[in-house]
């Protein structure tokens, strides 16, 4: 069974706060790491599909880097919004099963 | 708008019975992905369709079978329904089978078991 943790599990912040949550995964046999962002009510939205060692993946104010020797990915929110409130889930393949494993998501909230 | 669209929305049923849900890719996409959301549970993985044919299977019981039609839709059949069934379910499209490539999720059916 494949572990994929994130934290924190959920995260409370100020309208212009920047923020960062963590996405851990196995370190060995490495094939792509995707980022999610799912609002309540609605379906999971891709953000970004990372596959290389030190990839840094930028969209709008929303970045992510992958570190795949220590297996880790870092998500950064500059200038949180409201808008921005939602859950973010990583998910992981490695090469051998070819399918997606999630974690269970950082939870965040951004208060005006 | 993820152009993956998913029918019915909602659906209520008693133990023991069956029910199939639907998935219709975004235009262009082979692979089909279908998912599982439960209350204590993450995400789950269940299997995945390219062209029509099966590629990848995840923690999926025996009650549960999909297949994908030479239209790319595909439908997600559950059997002998039993309450802890009842979760939201996800289809996803891409265009290959790459594990590098988006995947765009559908709006899901809430499945309700009683």
């Amino acid at each position: 069974i494949l572990n994929v943790e994130q934290s924190p599990q959920s995260l409370h912040v100020q309208e212009g706060d920047s923020t960062n949550f963590t996405c851990s995964f196995p370190s060995s046999n490495f094939y792509a790491l995707h980022w999610y962002r799912w609002e309540t009510a609605k379906s999971p939205e891709a953000l970004f599909v990372m596959t290389l060692n030190g990839d840094e993946k930028k969209k709008g104010r929303i970045s992510a880097t992958l570190n795949t020797k220590e297996g880790y990915s870092y998500l950064y929110i500059k200038g949180s919004q409201p808008e921005d409130s939602a859950t973010y889930l990583c998910a992981f393949m490695d090469t051998g099963r070819r399918a997606l494993t999630f974690g269970s998501g950082t939870r965040l909230q951004v208060q005006p | 708008d993820s152009g993956v669209t998913q029918t019915p929305k909602h659906l209520i049923t008693a133990t023991g019975q069956r029910v199939t849900l639907r998935c219709s890719p975004r235009s262009g996409d082979l692979s089909v992905y279908w998912y599982q959301q439960s209350l204590d549970q993450g995400l789950q993985f269940l299997i995945q369709y390219y062209n029509g044919e099966e590629r990848a299977k995840g923690n999926i019981l025996e009650r549960f079978s999909a297949q994908q039609f030479p239209d790319l839709h595909s439908e997600l059949n559950l059997s002998s329904l039993e309450l802890g069934d009842s979760a939201l379910y996800f289809c996803a499209s891409s265009p290959r089978t790459s594990g590098t490539d988006t995947q765009y999720f559908g709006p899901g059916t809430r499945l309700t078991v009683l």
